[in-house]
């Protein structure tokens, strides 16, 4: 049974570009959920996804924003980067009310 | 909105011995989970222990086990017999169960260094 796995491991971007991540979630589970781990510091949440919808937001700017397709896997879109956007992108993914987050490799991203 | 605050740094450990990470806390919440995850340097967040706020027995998972106290919101996690392999960044992370999905906020962590 394969875990959360997550797209690309290792991104490099240019100040301004756009950025997409892929989250494919662990078998059973419906619900996706985006984090923001910068250097040095604990995951911040970005939002959540169930049915396809956004369900919940963290305090993250427009820029930000994502996709969840019928099959439950995600997507994490990023406009125009800033270099403070370069961080570790976790995913993590759970099922109905289950207390217990499965967290994905992460994709870390670099804006230069 | 709920804190979590990790006070500690970095932590170094000798091989075969026991260490304590602290974690506090800041909610107006009666119920909620905490949640202690490993983040080895492959960078997969592993969950360590889970601890629900309305048990007053303190959880343990084999060589893990936490010391919960909720009136002074402290959620510290003891590490016994380190093994090379507990060498990671440690994150203490809290979930409100008032609603069904609500998000882990975590602290800005603990990096745990074993020494053999």
């Amino acid at each position: 049974d394969a875990g959360v796995t997550q797209s690309p491991t290792h991104l490099i971007k240019t100040r301004g570009q756009q950025v997409t991540l892929r989250c494919s979630p662990k078998s059973g589970h419906d619900t996706v959920s985006w984090y923001q781990q910068a250097l040095g510091q604990g995951p911040q949440f970005i939002f959540q996804y169930y049915e396809e919808e956004e369900r919940q937001r963290g305090n993250f700017p427009d820029r930000f924003s994502g996709h969840q397709f019928p099959n439950y896997s995600s997507e994490l879109n990023v406009n125009a980067l800033l270099l403070g956007d370069s961080a570790l992108y976790l995913c993590a993914s759970h099922r109905g009310n289950s207390y217990e987050q499965y967290f994905g490799p992460g994709t870390r991203l670099t804006v230069t | 909105a709920q804190t979590v605050t990790q006070s500690q740094p970095e932590m170094s450990v000798q091989e075969a011995e026991t260490v304590t990470l602290s974690c506090t806390y800041d909610t107006s919440e009666s119920d909620y989970y905490l949640f202690w995850y490993k983040q080895p340097p492959s960078r997969q967040m592993i969950l360590v222990i889970r601890q629900e706020a309305y048990k007053q027995q303190n959880a343990t998972e084999n060589r893990f086990s936490v010391n919960f106290q909720k009136a002074a919101k402290s959620f510290s996690l003891k590490i016994s017999d380190s093994q090379l392999g507990d060498a990671a960044m440690y994150f203490c992370a809290y979930r409100s169960t008032n609603s069904g999905n609500t998000p882990l906020v975590f602290g800005k962590g603990t990096r745990l260094s074993v020494i053999a």
